[in-house]
């Protein structure tokens, strides 16, 4: 089993859509939970950190699950800028340096 | 915002030679690190770095890779001799303190091209 699990995709959505990414992790050590989004051939950027109450920003709400191992994002009124490849990542305890990352869920928000 | 830089933005180089990529962290910053990222496929960690000695490895930084921080600003991955399976994307990251909570902040990443 994959250490970080997502579906790889494409989502197309018409803009102002809600669309929702779900993702598990095989390790129940693992401490800290983030979402990334990155542009086609760009470095990934921090989108959110994922807190166990859950957390929103602005249109970006995220979730944890802990007792299912499972993480979700959830984006309201797509734009057309939210295009983009959105990576789950995880954090093991004692690991503070080494990032796991899934494949990344891609989104493509259409006209 | 303070950024991580890196350079060069893409490098092409014929298999066998030595490369060496080149990032400076972000000024305050004390644990330095590098992923990289094959093309199609996820980023992968390969190195943290911390107090001029590696912290942490993962089974992909062979003896064929090192990291160096020679002077105080820049911090490098050297390749000493490069296969075709090397070419992906290389990000550096920096970071202030070695919290599992402190969620990294990549540069912009070198294009490695091996032919």
């Amino acid at each position: 089993r994959k250490e970080v699990e997502q579906d790889p995709g494409p989502f197309n959505v018409p803009e102002g859509a809600t669309v929702a990414f779900n993702c598990t992790y095989s390790n129940s050590a693992s401490q800290s939970f983030f979402w990334y989004r990155q542009d086609c051939r760009k470095e990934p950027k921090l989108l959110m950190s994922v807190y166990s109450s859950g957390n929103e920003d602005g249109r970006f709400t995220a979730q944890l699950n802990r007792a299912s191992q499972y993480i979700s994002l959830l984006i309201r009124d797509s734009k057309l800028s939210d295009s983009a490849t959105y990576l789950c990542v995880v954090n093991r305890a004692g690991t503070a340096s080494k990032l796991t990352f899934g494949t990344g869920t891609r989104l493509q928000v259409t006209l | 915002e303070p950024e991580v830089t890196q350079t060069p933005s893409h490098q092409v180089t014929q298999m066998g030679q030595e490369v060496i990529l080149r990032c400076v962290p972000i000024s305050n910053h004390l644990y330095f690190y590098w992923y990289r990222q094959i093309l199609g496929q996820k980023v992968e960690f390969l190195v943290s770095f911390y107090n001029n000695e590696i912290s942490e490895k993962s089974e992909i930084f062979d003896d064929q890779f090192s990291v160096e921080r020679p002077d105080g600003s820049n911090f490098t991955l050297k390749i000493r001799s490069t296969k075709l399976e090397d070419s992906a994307m290389y990000f550096c990251a920096s970071t202030p303190k070695n919290s599992y909570n402190s969620p990294l902040h990549f540069g912009n990443g070198t294009r490695l091209t091996v032919t």
